[in-house]
């Protein structure tokens, strides 16, 4: 069992490319969600998926997309990398309480 | 949309006691959560308070008052492997994060 996974662990981009972050958990959990956090600050809401099928803005969706085809997997995609996207990401699943993965430390430079 | 605050930092001596404030607004509070986080690391469940007062786990204590928009964490007996942020997490329908509470635990 090994809960949320993401990849790639570290990344670089150049401005203007684009790349998925990918998430992917095995515990059936309906509840996917995409959080951004910024050096010294909290987590903040970027998407969320509530099933199969179904997904919804959170706090701060500008400058990505999100699917969610199967109940596994919740791709996060950035079309057009800015600087101001250089932060960590955290893909969580489920409700009470939210299980992290491991985290995405995404430089745009 | 919530309004959530904490104190930015807070230091205490190995042994200690420490005691992490957290005030939301929100209007229609389903739940709220504590949740530890070690630089580099991805957060960790602490707790969840979803009624009126004291939750105890252990060295570490949540309470809630409702009517009050408050929680705090009680970190007790305190452990330099405590030294890390805590997030106060409120659920309105989804989850809001606070910016966190970076405690600093000294010998």
């Amino acid at each position: 069992n090994a809960g949320v996974t993401q990849t790639p662990k570290f990344r670089i981009l150049k401005i203007g490319q684009s790349m998925t972050l990918q998430c992917t958990q095995d515990m059936n959990h309906n509840y996917m969600y995409w959080y951004r956090q910024d050096p010294g600050m909290g987590l903040k809401l970027i998407y969320y998926s509530v099933g199969a099928g179904i997904t919804d803005k959170g706090e701060v969706p500008n400058g990505y997309n999100v699917s969610r085809s199967t109940t596994e997997d919740f791709p996060l995609r950035l079309e057009l990398a800015a600087p101001s996207q250089t932060s960590v990401y955290f893909c969580a699943s489920s409700y009470e309480p939210q299980h992290f993965g491991d985290g995405t430390r995404l430089s745009i430079l | 949309g919530q309004n959530i605050d904490q104190p930015t930092e807070m230091t205490a001596t190995e042994g200690a006691i420490v005691q992490i404030n957290c005030t939301y607004q929100t209007s229609g509070f389903n739940g709220l959560f504590w949740y530890q986080q070690h630089a580099g690391e991805a957060p960790t469940f602490l707790s969840y308070n979803v009624l009126d007062g004291l939750e105890e786990k252990g060295r570490f204590s949540s309470f809630l008052s409702r009517s009050k928009g408050y929680s705090y964490l009680l970190l007790k007996e305190l452990q330099m492997k405590d030294s890390a942020s805590y997030l106060c997490a409120v659920v309105e329908g989804k989850l809001s994060f606070g910016a966190g509470t970076t405690v600093t635990v000294r010998a």
